[in-house]
């Protein structure tokens, strides 16, 4: 089937800990993103890429950082620098990226819950 | 005004209930809209999209105002299994050109 797999579901970091969350996707979508959901709040965009080699910041990019070496895997990674790391991470692609006036809908993987220990 | 703003609710409606969801938007050069529908601890989960002549799906109906920057989605005959938090996302503009911006959602609760 295809879909949007992200790893793991639950994840904890330690003070000064960087981690890496996974997000892998057999679409074959040209765009990938991650967003952030704090309880009650809205989806936040940290970083989108639109083609494999690209990707660019969000709304809230400061303490996360990401790679797009293969046009099925966009992984987040959550530094040290980010300090408040505790969240429900979300991974969506769509089948091509953001345009200014138009937009394909994303389809989400099931998320991963980062903890600070 | 903020970007995409829903009532949070929740609304509490008995099963077979007609319920309608609001969501106003402030960028006036959107184009892309959509509703979402995300269960508890879930992920959202693509609804319906949002037409500029209106659309239906089944039960569900989506609507589009250009001219007051509003979009509804009305639920038919609500089901236990509707119970859930109903998300507008719209585009819009800002550092990363075109991205959706989601509302925080509208939360339904359908019961018995």
């Amino acid at each position: 089937d295809g879909g949007i797999t992200q790893s793991p579901k639950y994840l904890f970091r330690k003070e000064g800990q960087n981690v890496t969350l996974s997000c892998e996707q057999n679409l074959n979508h040209d765009a990938m993103y991650w967003y952030r959901q704090d309880p009650g709040q809205g989806l936040r965009l940290i970083y989108y890429s639109q083609i494999v080699n690209d990707f660019q910041k969000g709304d809230i990019a400061e303490g996360y950082s990401v790679s797009r070496e293969k046009k099925e895997s966009f992984p987040l990674t959550v530094t040290s620098a980010q300090k408040n790391p505790t969240a429900f991470y979300l991974c969506a692609s769509s089948v091509q990226g953001l345009l200014r006036y138009s937009n394909q809908p994303q389809h989400f993987g099931d998320g991963t819950r980062l903890s600070i220990l | 005004r903020k970007e995409v703003e829903q009532d949070p609710g929740p609304f509490n409606v008995p099963e077979g209930a007609t319920v309608a969801f609001n969501c106003t938007y402030s960028n006036s050069a959107s184009q892309s809209f959509f509703w979402y529908r995300q269960d508890c601890r879930k992920e959202p989960k693509l609804l319906m999209s949002v037409y500029s002549s209106g659309n239906e799906d089944g039960r569900f109906t989506a609507q589009l105002n250009r001219a007051s920057q509003y979009i509804s989605l009305l639920i038919r005959d609500s089901k236990l299994s509707d119970s859930a938090t109903y998300l507008c996302v719209v585009n819009g503009h800002g550092g990363s050109q075109g991205n959706l911006i989601f509302g925080k959602g509208t939360k339904l609760s359908v019961k018995p």
